[in-house]
């Protein structure tokens, strides 16, 4: 079965440019989450999605970052512009309906602004 | 409020012995609780989970964690270790919500 699949793993930028995480959730599930790691901070809910909306986005750091989730099987994390203490490691996960399914999460992509 | 404490940054054990990684946690009401591991450059990768009934719970690889609600703790055991153990291991908990809170993470490193 095919997990949680995120796009691009690496993405290297120069400050001030858009980035554009992507992330498909595994089919049926009808929760997503946005996480960030970084060493300082471990690892960050940044915004959660049930049945492709917004639930929670308290974890969001800035205006410059928003998230979308077009259809259940696709979504978007954008920074724009970026800055360099945006590079961290953001990881996707979703999940089953069900506060005991556990979440399943993406390899990751790892963004270095520059 | 909801919080997860995995008091040890690291720890080291040789190849074969038994391995602990310590989690307590904080919530109002009853917990969900998981264990997650990380290899590098990887996502974390689901364990184990207690929900209810059984204070041991047995999961992926081996490893297994005991509940222990006068304590607030969830311990992640195996009784004999593997090189391939090595790697960063999260306890997570969640109370009536989706949100999951995530503890630092636990560096295990199992030595030949």
């Amino acid at each position: 079965d095919a997990g949680v699949i995120q796009s691009p793993r690496h993405e290297v930028t120069e400050m001030g440019q858009e980035v554009t995480l992507r992330c498909k959730p595994i089919s049926g599930h009808d929760y997503l989450f946005w996480y960030r790691q970084t060493m300082m901070r471990g690892l960050e809910l940044l915004i959660y999605f049930n049945n492709n909306v917004p639930i929670d986005d308290s974890g969001m750091p800035e205006d410059r970052f928003s998230a979308k989730m077009p259809n259940a099987s696709f979504s978007t994390l954008k920074i724009q512009p970026s800055e360099p203490r945006d590079s961290a490691v953001y990881f996707c996960a979703s999940r089953g309906t069900g506060e005991s399914q556990p979440q399943h999460f993406g390899d990751g992509t790892r963004l270095s602004i520059l | 409020a909801q919080s997860v404490a995995q008091p040890e940054d690291q720890v080291n054990v040789a190849e074969g012995n038994p391995l602990t990684v310590k989690c307590t946690y904080s919530v109002s009401g009853n917990p969900y609780l998981f264990w997650y591991v990380q290899y590098p450059n990887r996502g974390l990768q689901f364990l184990l989970k207690y929900i209810t009934g059984d204070n041991l719970v047995k999961g992926s690889y081996g490893f297994e964690a005991e509940f222990n609600k006068s304590q607030t703790s969830f311990h992640l055991k195996k009784p004999s270790a593997l090189v391939s153990d090595s790697a960063l291991y999260f306890c997570a908990v969640t109370a009536a919500g989706n949100k999951l809170t995530f503890g630092g993470g636990t560096r295990v490193l199992v030595k030949p």
